[in-house]
């Protein structure tokens, strides 16, 4: 079964370095979406594409984090400087469509920002 | 946006069919259940979804009732594996149809 391909699995960085994430959605799947775990709570929505348009970023905090599909398949998110609260589990997901389909998430990157 | 609410955490023995509840009392008519579930230090994994009748794969069946103000996720003979956070969410044009999620009910299958 096709997955979702997240890198990397593990990330530590200091405080005020940046940082970046990668995600490859399952082929032939349009919306991507970008989330952020914090330990013991359900992930929460950063950001969704549609191809290589942005559908919502309402939640992604823009003064520091930024996220891209140029090309409408992978993706990248980046957080430039990092502070010690965005330590979390980053997770990707994608969808055949938007409505209707299921999501389908990558095992995400572990962030510990020192 | 619609919530759900479920209990905070479920115990079941191996073998026995584990029953997980959510009540979302304000769904809308175009909202599906959706059903998650996530091992620790993975992703969620998808298990199940559904509008308004009753839904069964390879891995779970889900209950709607008939007025959809609630359902039940049904691991029919549940297995150490199982061992994991069950979300039940709403899928909604509001938030664009992606998910949001709650805190989900932790389920713990005993030997």
């Amino acid at each position: 079964e096709a997955e979702v391909a997240q890198s990397p699995r593990y990330k530590i960085t200091e405080k005020s370095q940046a940082v970046a994430f990668w995600c490859d959605p399952i082929s032939g799947h349009a919306t991507l979406y970008w989330y952020r775990q914090i330990l013991g709570q359900g992930p929460e929505l950063l950001v969704q594409f549609q191809d290589e348009s942005v559908v919502d970023d309402s939640q992604l905090p823009k003064d520091r984090f930024s996220a891209e599909r140029l090309k409408g398949v992978d993706s990248t998110l980046k957080i430039q400087p990092a502070e010690l609260g965005d330590s979390a589990m980053y997770l990707c997901a994608s969808s055949l469509t938007r409505t209707g389909s299921p999501l389908h998430f990558g095992n995400g990157t572990r962030l510990t920002v020192t | 946006d619609a919530k759900t609410t479920q209990p905070t955490s479920m115990d079941c023995a191996e073998g026995r069919a584990a029953n997980l509840p959510c009540n979302h009392s304000t769904i809308s008519g175009n909202e599906y259940v959706y059903w998650y579930r996530q091992i620790h230090s993975q992703g969620p994994q998808y298990i199940i979804h559904g509008l308004k009748n009753n839904e069964t794969n390879e891995m779970a069946s889900l209950i709607i009732t008939e007025d959809r103000k609630s359902s039940t996720l049904i691991l029919p003979h549940a297995t150490l594996r199982d061992t994991a956070v069950y979300y039940c969410i709403l899928q909604n044009s509001n938030s664009g149809y992606a998910l949001n999620f709650g805190k989900g009910t932790s389920l713990l299958v005993t030997p």
